[in-house]
């Protein structure tokens, strides 16, 4: 099974920094990789799919990008409404996989 | 507008099956595949299977093969995931998902409401 590894787990920050949040795949996954936000008792959002396309209503201030089997979603400038946390998963094959996890804090 | 709409919260007892519902609206719903994931309180998201509506071919993540099963009714529009030799491990909220293209592996766009199962004696 292809293995997500997802960092930091936890990320402290304050509104109008840029965040990085990366996942790492076990093995090559092409672009078959999408990115969540998930808030308290809400189920979770789409962000990014493709690795890097930004879904249809998503502020620009996301953004994904790929560099072999690393991927990085990026917050531009955080908003209040950024703190939540973040997922990523895998579609390249069976079974599909999420990451642990990004926790985004207010610092 | 599109939309799944998923059945309420259990509370079973170890040893028992649930199934939950998620009822598919405002778009086609023969033309993508729906998932099942799950999260246990304070815990991160886990796929557990897919389910093609089309023509029912299912797959399963190999941790729940043997007591997950994916069905779909395509006369009313709806999947039914039912887990089951329930233990309190599997107290969870389970979701429902929607593919957002024709295709198994399009990203998941859409979302139920998600139901709480609860696995206590």
């Amino acid at each position: 099974d292809i293995q997500l590894t997802q960092s930091p787990s936890f990320l402290s920050a304050s509104v109008g920094d840029r965040v990085t949040i990366t996942c790492r795949a076990s093995q090559g996954i092409s672009s078959y990789l999408a990115w969540y936000q998930q808030k308290p008792g809400k189920a979770p959002k789409l962000l990014i799919y493709d690795a890097s396309t930004l879904q249809s209503g998503v502020p620009s201030r996301f953004s994904g990008s790929e560099s072999g089997t690393e991927f990085t979603l990026t917050i531009s400038s955080l908003q209040p409404e950024d703190f939540a946390t973040y997922y990523c998963l895998h579609l390249n094959d069976y079974p599909y996989t999420f990451g642990q996890g990004t926790k985004l804090e207010i610092k | 507008q599109v939309q799944l709409v998923q059945s309420g919260a259990e509370v079973k007892i170890p040893g028992a099956s649930v199934k939950v519902s998620c009822k598919a609206s405002g778009y086609t719903f023969t033309t993508n595949y729906i998932h099942g994931v799950r999260q246990a309180p304070g815990q991160g998201l886990e796929w557990m299977g897919i389910i093609d509506p089309s023509g029912g071919a299912t797959n399963y993540a190999q941790k729940f093969q043997g007591r997950v099963t994916l069905t779909r009714d395509t006369s009313t529009s709806t999947v039914y995931l039912e887990l089951s030799s329930l233990r309190s491990e599997d107290t969870a909220v389970y979701y429902c998902a929607r593919s957002m293209g024709s295709s198994s592996d399009d990203a998941l766009d859409i979302w139920g409401q998600g139901t709480m199962v609860t696995v206590s004696s």
